[in-house]
């Protein structure tokens, strides 16, 4: 299993503006997950996408995968107020029975 | 569908004090999670079950934190003594199969709290 580093450690945008994450991570994986944890709440699994996928969508949030650089990149579109969150990557390798989470990053979308 | 349940939310107790912290994974799945989440430390794993059996406890950090999960449906985690640095928001979550091909689904917490 290996942990995955996001960057920023913190964003602070405008309603409106698009919102990119990172994460980073070292060795060869089997899929690649992205989880947003809400103030209070646990975290919520957003999308998954697989080491021979490039990109993935869903809604308002766009995922890109380069096994070549080892990275990940989170793209959220015209943020709202509700996206405020902090958001987790999570690099799966394969045969991984657990995941481990990196510090996040916090995301504050302001109205 | 229910989610994962965690029950209390929330729990202050003093210092030497047993604290057991309570859990119901969604119906049907075969994997169940344990973490523990501090700003120091961030998400930390500390125990994970698969179809009732404890497969890797490597993450629990004292012989004081112990897991149970008597039958599919319930899991506990138990602190016997607990320490003011056992306070943290404590998770837990299931899954459908190997997370390599699954998501994890989280419950709302236990936030604990040892005075």
């Amino acid at each position: 299993s290996q942990q995955g580093e996001e960057d920023p450690q913190a964003l602070s945008i405008q309603e409106g503006e698009n919102a990119t994450m990172n994460c980073s991570y070292k060795t060869s994986i089997n899929n690649l997950q992205w989880y947003r944890q809400n103030s209070g709440r646990g975290l919520v699994h957003l999308i998954l996408i697989r080491s021979n996928e490039r990109e993935k969508h869903s809604g308002r949030l766009r995922v890109t995968l380069d096994t070549s650089k080892k990275s990940s990149s989170l793209l959220i579109t015209a943020s709202r107020a509700a996206d405020t969150a902090s958001y987790f990557c999570a690099p799966v390798n394969t045969g991984g029975f657990k995941t481990i989470f990196g510090a996040g990053t916090r995301l504050f979308v302001k109205a | 569908d229910a989610g994962v349940i965690q029950s209390p939310r929330h729990e202050v107790t003093e210092m030497g004090q047993e604290v057991t912290l309570r859990c119901k994974p969604i119906s049907g799945h075969d994997y169940l999670f344990w973490y523990r989440q501090t700003m120091m430390r961030g998400l930390e794993l500390l125990i994970y079950f698969n179809n009732n059996v404890p497969i890797d406890d490597s993450g629990m950090p004292e012989d004081r934190f112990s897991a149970k999960m008597p039958n599919a449906s319930f899991s506990t985690l138990k602190i016997q003594p607990s320490e003011p640095r056992d306070s943290a928001v404590y998770f837990c979550a299931s899954s459908f199969g190997q997370t390599s091909n699954q998501p994890q689904h989280f419950g709302d917490g236990t936030r604990l709290s040892i005075l």
